[in-house]
């Protein structure tokens, strides 16, 4: 029974160049969630999928930042161009049901830690 | 804009004592509040929930209270075992948006 599973759990990339994260969600989960944690602070929401659909996306930058929950396979952040401000902590979550989302929380990665050089 | 705040960065208690992690919010349309637990270079994890219309959630040796009114909620943990040392999120989930917002965590440290 396999939790969220984020990878790579390290990644080191220089300036200018493009970072891929990915996630793949719980079994049975439709909903999946990213979140950025710079040091020192509590996770930030980026963006909310469902397969195939990108929800909400308020928390994402609107340059160089994307997001994709594809029918088959993983989901996706995608940062082209990357800079120093960049480096985090990147977390995947996903949930079950939105009805039931306060009984059934969501269930977190271990994360991504991204060092930009 | 930060709607969930965790004002305590940090929190140090005796084993055996009680722990109180307090969360404040500001927006009236959450409608359930999540406690998770962190520990180094792992994801959060879920430890309890409460629905906006309770005012109180025990399970086991962790129980939250609400008070709306006041736009407070706090997590009980007693007694206080040096396994509970971790960071603590506060989490909010704003109705009808299934989007969750967390406060910055609260750092504990449960001395034997």
């Amino acid at each position: 029974n396999a939790g969220v599973m984020q990878n790579p759990r390290h990644l080191v990339r220089r300036r200018g160049q493009e970072a891929r994260l990915r996630c793949s969600p719980m079994k049975g989960h439709s909903h999946v969630y990213w979140y950025r944690q710079l040091p020192e602070e509590g996770l930030k929401f980026m963006v909310y999928l469902q397969k195939e659909n990108i929800i909400d996306e308020s928390g994402m930058p609107k340059e160089r930042f994307s997001a994709e929950f594809p029918k088959e396979g993983p989901s996706i952040l995608r940062i082209q161009q990357v800079v120093r401000g960049d480096s985090a902590a990147y977390f995947c979550a996903s949930s079950f049901l939105r009805e039931t989302a306060g009984n059934q929380p969501q269930h977190f990665g271990d994360g991504t830690r991204l060092s930009i050089l | 804009d930060q709607q969930v705040k965790q004002n305590s960065p940090s929190l140090s208690v005796q084993e055996g004592r009680i722990s109180i992690l307090n969360c404040d919010y500001t927006n009236s349309m959450f409608d359930y509040f999540l406690w998770y637990k962190k520990y180094p270079a792992e994801g959060p994890t879920f430890l309890i929930s409460i629905s906006s219309i309770k005012d109180k959630n025990e399970d086991g040796r962790f129980t939250v209270f609400l008070n709306k009114s006041a736009k407070h909620l706090s997590l009980h943990i007693v007694p206080s075992q040096p396994g509970d040392s971790a960071v603590y999120f506060c989490a909010a989930r704003l109705y009808n948006f299934n989007k969750f917002y967390f406060g910055s965590g609260t750092k504990l440290n449960v001395k034997p």
